[in-house]
């Protein structure tokens, strides 16, 4: 079975800042995508940012970046010039491929809570 | 398009009463999944379906848990006798099953109060 840790539960930065948040994993497979949903007070999840395990090239998406580690199992998120926007709780999460067009289940890590001050 | 549509947003039952919470996929999307999410902590997979199929549910409680996605129609989560533990957040997400489109994208959510 897949683990996903968070180890910070919450995390704070000053607007304009930068911010990093953690995520290991532990997984006996090696093919597998991960990612970063962010959970406003809205509750809605939205997702930020995704990570095929089989690039070796670490994904961006405008301010957020990631910063992949396969060998370590590690998964953080970068977020530049950080926005009162970007308040929310923020979770990595693992994604097993089950072969041919079927998708499998997302494993959540416990969520970081991310605010951001003015 | 619209998004992944779920009702009702909010669901009051008493101790022992039924609760179904239904969940509309995105136009096109043929796979839908359940997550639970207790206070403080991070989604739980429950179920995956697609079109008349129930593909893992290891997930799901053994018992007065279901979940359906027919033909035609929203998917369904049944829970019978509710119990106070079974108060949580429940989201549904829903995917095209395509290699090239993999995203999950999830539903606002029911927040089920069991008093």
């Amino acid at each position: 079975a897949q683990t996903v840790t968070q180890s910070q539960p919450e995390m704070s930065v000053q607007e304009a800042e930068t911010v990093t948040l953690s995520c290991t994993y532990d997984t006996s497979e090696n093919n597998y995508y991960l990612f970063w949903y962010k959970q406003p007070p809205s509750r809605q999840m939205i997702l930020v940012i995704r990570q095929e395990a089989y690039k070796q090239q670490n994904a961006t998406e405008n301010r957020f970046s990631v910063n992949f580690q396969k060998a370590a199992k590690s998964f953080s998120l970068k977020i530049s010039d950080s926005q009162l926007g970007d308040t929310a709780m923020y979770f990595c999460a693992f994604m097993k491929l089950l072969g041919g067009t079927s998708y499998g289940k997302l494993t959540f890590g416990q969520g970081t809570i991310l605010t951001v001050h003015p | 398009n619209a998004g992944v549509m779920q009702n009702p947003r909010h669901l009051v039952r008493r101790r022992g009463q039924e609760a179904r919470l239904r969940c509309s996929p995105m136009k096109g999307h043929s796979h839908v999944y359940w997550y639970r999410q207790l206070p403080e902590e991070g989604l739980k997979f429950m179920v995956y379906l697609q079109k008349e199929n129930i593909i893992d549910e290891s997930g799901m409680p053994k018992e007065r848990f279901s979940a359906e996605f027919p033909k035609e129609g929203p998917s369904i989560l049944r829970i019978q006798q509710v119990v106070r533990g079974d108060s949580a957040a429940y989201f549904c997400a829903s995917s095209p099953g395509s290699r090239e489109r993999d995203e999950q994208f999830f539903g606002p959510g029911t927040r089920l109060t069991v008093l």
